[in-house]
């Protein structure tokens, strides 16, 4: 399996624009999970989806966030507008509950790094 | 606020000694904790995991710590290796519910 997949691996954007961040979970797994890494906070969960529904997304910043999973392989993070604090590491990571061996193990994708300027 | 926190941003060793990593808690529902290792550019990897109704976890050269009256975690890399050099966060959830993770720690290991 090629593991969670994020796309773009960078992206830079002046304030104001429209940025959508996409992830491919791995096939199967039945949990998705977006989390903003910084340096003062670590990696924040910001929302996460069980079977493509939104569970919790108490960990979103504010309405200029939102969150999408159409179907079982496909989420975007969406952020509109775009500010500079909005600046960090993107990182998606899916699971499969209750795996043996691995119960609660979650992958990461590589993340994306979003500069907006 | 911080749920989990990792104290010490950085940490440095010497090859082959000793590598101990620390991480406190405040909430008492946490029942499953984990360590995940993160090398630049590229997502955090699952390292080793610990449920509380256990307060050690061996798995090689790791073993992972956990002192629940002081709500505390811990985990040794013995003998450390430079290849272990990469942040470490820990993590902890309360009923299969989300995670919670720390600010990580950098560790260098010294050949």
């Amino acid at each position: 399996d090629a593991g969670v997949i994020q796309s773009p691996r960078h992206e830079v954007t002046e304030m104001g624009q429209e940025v959508t961040l996409r992830c491919k979970p791995i096939s199967g797994h039945d949990y998705l999970f977006w989390y903003r890494q910084t340096m003062m906070r670590g990696l924040e969960l910001l929302i996460y989806f069980n079977n493509n529904v939104p569970i919790d997304d108490s960990g979103m910043p504010e309405d200029r966030f939102s969150a999408k999973m159409p179907n079982a392989s496909f989420s975007t993070l969406k952020i509109q507008p775009s500010e500079p604090r909005d600046s960090a590491v993107y990182f998606c990571a899916s699971s499969l509950y209750g795996t043996s061996g691995g119960a609660y193990e979650q992958y990461f994708g590589p993340g994306t790094r979003l500069t907006v300027t | 606020d911080q749920q989990v926190k990792q104290n010490s941003p950085s940490l440095s060793v010497q090859e082959g000694r000793i590598s101990i990593l620390n991480c406190d808690y405040t909430n008492s529902m946490f029942d499953y904790f984990l360590w995940y290792k993160k090398y630049p550019a590229e997502g955090p990897t699952f390292l080793i995991s610990i449920s509380s109704i256990k307060d050690k976890n061996e798995d090689g050269r790791f073993t992972v710590f956990l002192n629940k009256s002081a709500k505390h975690l811990s985990l040794h890399i013995v003998p450390s290796q430079p290849g272990d050099s990469a942040v470490y966060f820990c993590a902890a959830s309360a009923l299969g519910n989300q995670f919670y993770f720390g600010t990580g720690t950098s560790l260098t290991v010294i050949p």
